[in-house]
């Protein structure tokens, strides 16, 4: 299916400092879901959004559904080693479901 | 959260030979799973979208005869590489879109194949 403009494509940060991320599309969701893939491993779901303009917190993850349902971010706070991995959005139309091409984050100690 | 589960995590096969590859929704029905490939370092790539009693849809590119997929039931799907070559030596992922509403999707933990 189509990719999702994800940016930045890859981040390098020290251990505490908050990361953000974001995607954008041309197209209107009415889902927007985040995962995060380590190496060798399947994506896990971190948060879904279902309405627009909500958000919507997993831990020191934060995730907002933007107004316009075009785009959706991620923030992470005060990062650790261990949310090292790569990032990526998808949205779903209500018919299929595109994808960012990831943010790859490494984390400094 | 919902559980897809793939197997074989890894497995080896000789050049030519078949493999096939399950991908099982552990407790929630599916009516739609999805095939993904991955390159080292790069995005998932969608290889074909099955639907629970019927043909799966591929994508562009994909070869249709060599990538056999069945969803024969609303728990489980399988990819079956024929005739294998190394270059499909790859890490292939499924992922099912869970009901009633199929708006989220959970992904399978990935299967390493290598082709020798």
């Amino acid at each position: 299916g189509q990719q999702l403009n994800q940016s930045p494509q890859s981040m390098f940060i020290q251990e505490g400092e908050d990361v953000s991320m974001n995607c954008t599309s041309s197209s209107i969701f009415n889902t927007w879901l985040w995962y995060k893939q380590d190496p060798g491993e399947g994506p896990v779901l971190l948060i879904a959004l279902y309405k627009a303009g909500e958000l919507t917190s997993n831990g020191r993850l934060t995730a907002q559904f933007g107004i316009t349902r075009k785009d959706s971010f991620l923030n992470i706070s005060a990062s650790i080693p261990s949310d090292v991995g790569i990032y990526f959005c998808a949205g779903f139309t209500g018919n299929q479901f595109y994808f960012g091409t990831g943010t790859s984050l490494t984390v400094i100690p | 959260g919902a559980v897809v589960s793939q197997h074989p995590s890894r497995v080896i096969c000789k050049s030519g030979t078949s493999v096939k590859i399950e991908c099982r929704s552990l407790d929630f029905q599916a009516t739609t799973m999805f095939w993904y490939r991955q390159f080292p370092k790069q995005s998932l790539m969608l290889m074909a979208t099955s639907n629970e009693g019927s043909k799966a849809t591929y994508e562009q590119g994909v070869e249709k005869d060599k990538f056999l997929i069945n969803h024969a039931s609303l728990t489980l799907s399988t990819l079956t590489v024929t005739s294998a070559h190394p270059e499909d030596s790859s890490f292939y992922i499924c992922s099912a879109s869970a009901q009633p509403s199929g708006n989220t999707i959970y992904f399978g933990e990935g299967s390493w194949l290598t082709v020798v």
